[in-house]
């Protein structure tokens, strides 16, 4: 099956601070999601974007589904931006992969 | 957007009885529906794949016996834990799709114990 690598796997950032995230992937895609998990477990939709740039407010995200990974991007970062951030995929099997994710921690 | 209602959202059981979590999709007709758990500090780990009106397909090592999944309707998925044991407790949550390869959309979870 698909592998999925994210990294960093653990990020610390002061309130204010951007940051980027990476999620590689080992095979073509039909899809791919990015999710924010927040601390009740709750998973947001944050993007679905299996190819191109999208942005919704200070996140944005980049799939270059041709060199098969895809960023996200957290600008003027805040506390609430806590939490663990996933990219899922889903290739022809139309099963989808999670990466291990990236656990982010915003301090005031 | 699109809303997956997950209930209930916390249960605590005792060992040897069964639990039943549901899954709905309140504003779409979901075809596909997927069942996850998730241990403390890990990834999402997939259980299984009910499409409305087959049977699930489970994951290897995955209990279709033990994990029942019933997917009656383009709205609702229900997972039973039968003959629970401590070691199935643990966060349960579901996702539901319009078609393969769509985007996913989550419910809260369920984060069972059994005692």
């Amino acid at each position: 099956g698909i592998q999925v690598e994210q990294s960093p796997p653990d990020l610390i950032l002061q309130e204010g601070a951007n940051s980027t995230l990476r999620c590689n992937f080992s095979d073509s895609v039909n899809n791919l999601q990015w999710f924010h998990q927040n601390p009740w477990g709750q998973l947001i939709n944050l993007f679905y974007i299996p190819s191109g740039t999208k942005q919704n407010g200070r996140l944005s995200a980049t799939t270059v589904a041709t060199e098969r990974y895809s960023l996200l991007y957290i600008s003027s970062s805040q506390t609430t931006d806590s939490g663990v951030y996933f990219c899922a995929v889903t290739g022809g099997s139309y099963i989808p992969t999670f990466g291990r994710g990236t656990s982010l921690i915003v301090h005031p | 957007g699109a809303v997956v209602s997950q209930h209930p959202s916390r249960v605590i059981c005792k060992s040897g009885t069964s639990v039943k979590i549901e899954c709905r999709s309140l504003d779409f007709q979901a075809t596909t529906m997927f069942w996850y758990r998730q241990f403390p500090k890990q990834s999402l780990m997939l259980m299984a794949t009910s499409n409305e009106g087959s049977k699930a397909t489970y994951e290897q090592g995955v209990e279709k016996d033990k994990f029942l999944i019933n997917h009656a309707s383009l709205t609702l998925s229900t997972l039973t834990v039968t003959s629970a044991h401590p070691e199935d407790s643990s966060f349960y949550i579901c996702s539901a799709s319009r078609g393969a390869g769509t985007e996913a959309f989550f419910g809260q979870g369920t984060r069972l114990t059994v005692v």
